[in-house]
């Protein structure tokens, strides 16, 4: 069975802080993919990464970073300088190839708030 | 380029009542699927389509959940009847294959209040 646990129900944070999101997860299959989606207020997810399980370089982009760690099966997300805009749900998600094709496990969400 | 397209945006009804919602995904995108979110929690997969084909419907509850995609396009999730517990957010998404390292995009979902 495939597991995602976000153990950060809610962060808040003062806008312009760092803030780590984290991500463990659990899969039996060799071969998987983690991602990282953001729920806005207005319902709809928005992919933000993805990763293969073979890729395990670090990844920036803009104000957001990316650590995956494999041995400690972790995938957190960073967002430097956070800003009033990026309060929403982010959501860890994992989907493995032998085990549920496109099917996404997803995390239980993590609910951030930046304040101004 | 228009996204998924869910309707209604919110519904609510009685218990025992039959319910339908309805999603348009993305032009071209043969894969599509139902999630459930409930309230606090991550989405889970209801049931994933390629084409017209249900592949993925180990997690639909068969007893009072249906759907159906004809022509491979628009797609239909019904309950009947419906629970207190089925009160949820119904998310409809879609993706251009079925690898796992497909991006899906996701429609802004249905929220159902079952009263």
């Amino acid at each position: 069975a495939q597991k995602v646990t976000q153990a950060q129900t809610e962060i808040s944070v003062v806008e312009k802080e760092d803030v780590t999101l984290d991500c463990v997860y659990e899969t039996r299959d060799t071969t998987y993919y983690l991602f990282w989606y953001k729920q806005p207020p207005s319902g709809e997810l928005v992919f933000l990464i993805r990763r293969n399980s073979f890729d395990e370089q670090n990844e920036i982009s803009g104000r957001y970073s990316w650590n995956f760690q494999k041995s400690t099966s972790s995938f957190n997300f960073t967002i430097t300088a956070s800003q009033v805009v990026d309060s929403a749900v982010y959501f860890c998600a994992l989907s493995a190839w032998e085990t549920s094709g496109s099917r996404l496990t997803f995390g239980e969400g993590t609910q951030l708030t930046v304040n101004p | 380029e228009a996204g998924v397209v869910q309707s209604p945006r919110y519904k609510i009804i009685e218990k025992k009542q039959p319910v339908a919602f309805w999603c348009n995904p993305i032009s071209g995108h043969n894969t599509l699927y139902w999630y459930r979110q409930n309230l606090g929690q991550g989405p889970e997969l209801l049931i994933r389509y390629e084409n017209e084909e249900a592949v993925d419907d180990s997690q639909l509850p068969k007893d009072r959940f249906s759907a159906e995609r004809l022509k491979g396009v628009d797609s239909t999730l019904k309950i009947q009847p419906a629970e207190l517990g089925d009160s949820a957010v119904y998310l409809c998404a879609s993706s251009l294959g079925t690898d796992p390292d497909t991006e899906a995009f996701f429609g802004q979902g249905t929220r159902l209040t079952v009263v």
